[in-house]
């Protein structure tokens, strides 16, 4: 069964510091990985993600993430934190279904990230 | 593009009646939509796979004679929490697979916070 850890539930950063949110994934074959944000009162919001290919992918906000296979690794970064950033922010992955990486999301418990003045 | 809403945003209800939640893709066609519960300060746990003009699939654990979803068309899906009791209390999260070209990625709705009393 896949599975998905994020170490950290809460991570409090300098705004304008650099931000890098943990991610480690369990699963038997090629993962689907996500990243998504929630601010309250919205819906998921999603970052990025990584199917295949370079394993650095981009996404929305100037948020980026590595795939690391040997480490089951996808930690988020972002070089310059904004007080907008602080939400929180989920880790996912996903079978390959019909659709591709789109069956029903495993998720990690979240990190809460705080940003400080 | 790619919006999902849902209905109501929050609902408040006494213990033995039935709530039912909607979740509509505005602006595509959704075939697949999934039902996600969300606890305080937690993840997000699969309930259910709902395809369009098929039964649902549900997730080990999850009742399906309590929680009865339907997807009777291309832009809705609805959850009924039937005989709701105060353990049935907590945040629901519909989700879309995404249109043409993005089929691999799901789309979140804001959320649904249920308060059975």
């Amino acid at each position: 069964a896949q599975s998905v850890t994020q170490p950290d539930i809460h991570i409090t950063v300098s705004e304008g510091a650099s931000l890098e949110l943990r991610c480690n994934y369990s699963y038997g074959a090629t993962p689907y990985l996500f990243w998504y944000v929630q601010s309250p009162g919205q819906g998921l919001q999603l970052l990025l993600k990584y199917f295949s290919g370079d394993t650095l992918v981009q996404g929305i906000k100037g948020f980026e993430a590595e795939f690391k296979r040997s480490q089951s690794s996808f930690n988020l970064r972002k070089p310059s934190v904004h007080w907008s950033d602080a939400a929180e922010y989920f880790c996912a992955v996903g079978a390959g279904g019909s659709g591709g990486g789109a069956d029903g999301l495993t998720f990690g418990k979240g990190t809460h990230l705080i940003i400080q003045p | 593009g790619a919006v999902v809403s849902q209905h109501p945003s929050w609902v408040i209800c006494k213990s033995g009646t039935s709530v039912k939640i909607e979740c509509r893709s505005l602006d595509f066609q959704a075939t697949t939509m999934f039902w996600y519960r969300q606890f305080p300060k937690q993840s997000l746990m699969l309930m259910a796979t709902s395809n369009e003009g098929s039964k649902a699939t549900y997730e080990q654990g999850v009742e399906k004679d309590k929680f009865l979803i339907n997807h009777a068309s291309l832009t809705l899906s609805t959850l009924t929490v039937t005989s709701a009791h105060p353990e049935d209390s907590s945040f629901y999260i519909c989700s879309a697979r995404g249109p043409s070209g993005r089929r691999d990625t799901q789309y979140f709705g804001p959320g649904t916070r249920l308060t059975v009393l």
